[in-house]
């Protein structure tokens, strides 16, 4: 079973767009690409959620191509506060239902002012 | 605040200890779940409870024994316990839907376990 990779980390700066690609090669063909942000001692905390090409909310945009193999999630303008663990989260298989959730190793997005 | 609350937040124990843990959220959700999540890891599913029934169990050692009696509470019974199992032990609960589309998870704080 192919794991759900991500960069584990990245560096930036105030005022800068970053995007973070979660690789999912095994994705089950009816489940969502779900992303997450999770600070020190706190449960992850969801930020979108897509099933293909764009979505976009009041935070972030994520980019999923038509083969649904990856996922970019883009964060406009990022601030000191978005400093965080980014995960990607995906159903993994072939099974309808509760499939296998697999969440992506996760990416340490540090700041910078 | 994400109306999924754990307690306790901390809990040191001994291999030979038995405790619980235990998750409770107040929003109206049909679906929980435990995850664990260990130093340098990414998260782990543990088990899913769906309308109070379970339907998902990873391979989790016997030593980890949940129990869902009602769809706002969820527990996760501890005994004999390795110091390998030392993790944040993390909740979520979400609305499911019939067609099986996933939707947000909302997750507690977790619990941070030291076994000993």
């Amino acid at each position: 079973l192919a794991k759900t990779t991500q960069p584990i980390s990245m560096d930036s700066y105030e005022g800068q767009e970053v995007n973070i690609t979660c690789s999912h090669n095994n994705i089950a063909t009816n489940d969502y690409i779900t992303w997450y942000q999770q600070f020190p001692s706190q449960g992850p905390r969801f930020i979108i959620q897509g099933y293909k090409t764009k979505v976009t909310n009041e935070v972030a945009s994520l980019f999923i191509p038509a083969d649904r193999k990856s996922s970019t999630l883009s964060l406009p303008r990022v601030s000191l506060s978005d400093t965080a663990v980014y995960y990607c989260l995906v159903g993994e298989g072939k099974n309808t239902g509760f499939q296998k959730l697999v969440f992506g190793t996760g990416t340490r997005l540090l700041v910078s002012p | 605040e994400t109306g999924v609350t754990q307690t306790p937040r901390h809990l040191v124990m001994g291999m030979t200890n038995k405790k619980s843990l235990k998750c409770e959220q107040h929003l109206g959700h049909n679906a929980m779940y435990w995850y664990k999540q260990s130093a340098k890891k990414p998260l782990e599913l543990m088990f899913v409870y769906s309308l109070e029934e379970r339907v998902e169990n990873n391979s989790v050692p016997s030593r980890f024994s949940p129990e869902c009696p009602n769809s706002s509470h969820l527990f996760l019974h501890l005994h004999t316990l390795q110091p390998e199992d030392s993790a944040l032990y993390l909740c979520a609960s979400s609305q499911e839907e019939a067609s099986g589309l996933r939707n947000e998870q909302f997750f507690g704080p977790g619990t941070r376990l030291t076994v000993l």
